[in-house]
């Protein structure tokens, strides 16, 4: 299984942008990027995913390097219910089990 | 959509005893997945199903372990003889398809005293 590399922790401001950094160097061409988070004391939560191109959803941005090596999420404004553990693991499009590979993580705090 | 729910939330339990989770997932959703995660760690994968049918087990899950999910609705996931490095949270995701997206329950926390 490819392998993605994050930052252990960062720190942001409430209602400011982040980017949470995540590569990616082994990908394959079939690999799809997933991005979870996971809030203290619960399961984790769907953020976004993508493959080639940069998506946008309500809860956030994902923007995917050119070779597809890194890719990045933003939260456009930060509040402090996204303090979480944000969690960046390849899918390998090819595999039919659907199996969530999840390393340590980012450990996101916001400050009022 | 009332999302996935496990019961119990909390088990505390002797060594050696045995204990059963459960999760019930969205319904309609056909994959259902079990995971493991111990404290600063991020999950890992156990076993998962589509439908009725058990499709992979990680290595992760010992002969202690033993998972069900009958007429493809709930799950159980059973630990015979428990022991102190089962310590653990035991999250349960579903899906509709394989490459949707995972919901996950908010797990229940195993302690053994």
């Amino acid at each position: 299984d490819a392998k993605t590399t994050q930052p252990n922790s960062m720190e942001s401001n409430e209602e400011e942008p982040v980017h949470l950094p995540c590569n990616h160097s082994t990908i394959s061409g079939t690999d799809y990027i997933h991005w979870y988070r996971q809030l203290p004391s619960q399961g984790p939560e769907y953020v976004i995913h993508g493959l080639t191109s940069n998506v946008n959803n309500r809860m956030a941005s994902l923007a995917i390097a050119e070779d597809r090596k890194s890719s990045t999420l933003i939260l456009h404004r930060a509040t402090l219910r996204d303090a979480a553990v944000y969690y960046c693991i390849l899918r390998q499009g090819s595999s039919n089990t659907g199996k969530l590979i999840f390393g340590q993580g980012t450990t996101l705090q916001v400050k009022p | 959509d009332t999302g996935v729910s496990q019961d119990p939330r909390h088990k505390i339990t002797k060594r050696g005893q045995n204990v059963t989770f459960r999760c019930d997932p969205i319904s309609e959703h056909n994959r259902l997945y079990w995971y493991r995660q111990t404290l600063g760690q991020g999950p890992e994968f156990l076993t998962y199903f589509q439908n009725e049918a058990q499709l992979e087990k990680s290595r992760l899950l010992s002969d202690r372990f033993s998972a069900e999910r009958p007429k493809g609705s709930f799950s159980t996931l059973e630990i015979q003889r428990t022991e102190q490095g089962d310590s653990a949270m035991y999250l349960c995701a579903s899906s509709l398809l394989s490459g949707q997206p995972q919901h996950f329950g908010d797990g229940t926390r195993l302690s053994i005293l």
